[in-house]
């Protein structure tokens, strides 16, 4: 089946630092997300991508959907304590029956 | 608006049992979908309902079943538990029918079969 490889499964940075993380896949999909998760909750949506090429932010976060459509990228500028958390990447399948496939998150540490 | 409410929130469940968990959607939403989350597989994609009809199937065995009421509420069954099942369980709603980008995510309940 689909699969989705996010990088990386782990980060530890200081407060202010930028971070990436990305996710690839053999597959095309015809939508990425990036949903952030705290612990005990549900993940929440922080950007959709709809179109190869699209650079999309939202806040000090920005994701681009890849050119390949196989791909997408989050960057996270100037990390703050509250960004800790586990992010994931999610990709929509094209045609049929939609389901998203998600990436195994990356966890987030920030040291103030 | 209220969110999504998972209940219950913790489940210990034995070998061989059978576990029913609830979701209730935002008021409004119709359609409720169903993941489930561990460390080694990560997020996967059960089943959507939407108008009391399952829309979409992720690759999961016959024992995970689901259901939908009139007023959108949703439970899913498994039957039969195994050790690997033991699993956050999520569901979230959406307005439409395969709106994953609109989606809202309850809180989950965390099933630890023994």
């Amino acid at each position: 089946g689909q699969q989705l490889n996010q990088s990386p499964q782990s980060m530890f940075i200081q407060e202010g630092e930028d971070v990436s993380m990305n996710c690839t896949s053999s597959s095309i999909f015809n939508t990425w997300l990036w949903y952030k998760q705290d612990p005990g909750e549900g993940p929440v949506l922080l950007i959709a991508l709809y179109k190869a090429g699209e650079l999309t932010s939202n806040g000090r976060l920005t994701a681009q959907f890849g050119i390949t459509r196989k791909d997408s990228f989050l960057n996270i500028s100037a990390s703050i304590p509250s960004d800790v958390g586990i992010y994931f990447c999610a990709g929509l399948t094209q045609g049929g029956s939609e389901k998203l496939v998600f990436g195994k998150g990356t966890k987030l540490t920030v040291n103030p | 608006k209220a969110g999504v409410t998972q209940t219950p929130r913790y489940l210990i469940k034995t070998r061989g049992q059978q576990v029913t968990l609830s979701c209730s959607p935002i008021s409004g939403h119709r359609s409720v979908s169903w993941y489930q989350q561990t460390p080694g597989q990560g997020l996967q994609f059960l089943f959507e309902y939407f108008s009391e009809t399952q829309r979409n199937k992720g690759n999961f065995p016959g024992r995970f079943s689901g259901r939908q009421f009139s007023n959108s509420r949703s439970e899913m069954n498994v039957s039969t538990l195994e050790l690997g099942d033991s699993a956050l369980y999520l569901c979230a709603s959406s307005l439409g029918l395969a709106r994953f980008n609109e989606q809202f995510f309850g809180p989950g309940t965390r099933l630890t079969v023994l």
